[in-house]
């Protein structure tokens, strides 16, 4: 069956650094990947999608590549600040219209 | 602002005693869809509605329903709550059927069962 794996221990960086948080995926070819933010007691939001032949998506500090070889994305924040600190989710669509959610990475970013 | 909302966003019940969330959206958007989240965990997916047409996930227990009246308003019925039922409650909407649309979420109910 379809699988995601996002690192389920914490990332703990200094502000300014870049943060990197990895999202793999298993018996599974989508033709898009999406990436959400979630804070403690919300729902997530809606931050990036990325198309299987799109290589590299930017939008503002975050940046997101999609390798459909590795069946990898990886999310980064650049110059990150503690106001990024939240849980980051990736989402898969299996078809008609769902998501397929990973657990998601904390990321804790400090002063 | 558009936006999609839920009530309450705590909600305690007693066990095996019938209980109802809502989520109400602004959006008009014709999908809507409803996620159970434990702590630390992936939202699960337990059922969505393309306008009244209801797709229920081949994992969801018999004892949560749900029901959708009108574009704007749809409610998550747990007919007998048991403990393992208590988590984040998570309503989400979208413009279409297809995967390259973002979903949007309310910020959940928190149910509690004694």
């Amino acid at each position: 069956s379809q699988k995601i794996e996002q690192n389920s221990e914490a990332l703990n960086i200094q502000e300014g650094k870049t943060a990197t948080l990895t999202c793999n995926y298993t018996n599974y070819s989508p033709a898009y990947l999406q990436w959400y933010r979630q804070d403690p007691g919300r729902g997530p939001v809606f931050l990036l999608l990325i198309r299987e032949n799109e290589k590299e998506k930017r939008k503002e500090r975050l940046k997101v590549t999609f390798d459909t070889t590795l069946k990898q994305s990886l999310f980064h924040i650049t110059a990150s600040q503690p106001a990024d600190s939240a849980t980051y989710l990736c989402a898969l669509p299996p078809g008609g219209g769902k998501l397929i959610f990973g657990q998601g990475t904390e990321l804790s970013v400090k002063p | 602002d558009a936006m999609v909302i839920q009530n309450p966003r705590y909600q305690v019940t007693q066990f095996g005693k019938p209980v109802t969330l809502s989520c109400s959206q602004t959006l008009n958007h014709n999908v809507m869809y409803w996620y159970q989240q434990k702590s630390s965990q992936a939202p699960k997916l337990l059922f969505h509605y393309y306008d009244k047409d209801f797709n229920n996930e081949a994992d969801t227990p018999d004892n949560f329903q749900s029901r959708r009246p009108n574009t704007s308003f749809c409610f998550l019925d747990i007919r007998s709550p048991g403990l393992g039922d208590a988590a984040m409650y998570l309503c989400a909407t979208s413009s279409g059927q297809v995967s390259n649309q973002p979903q949007h979420f309310g910020d959940g109910t928190r149910l509690s069962i004694l």
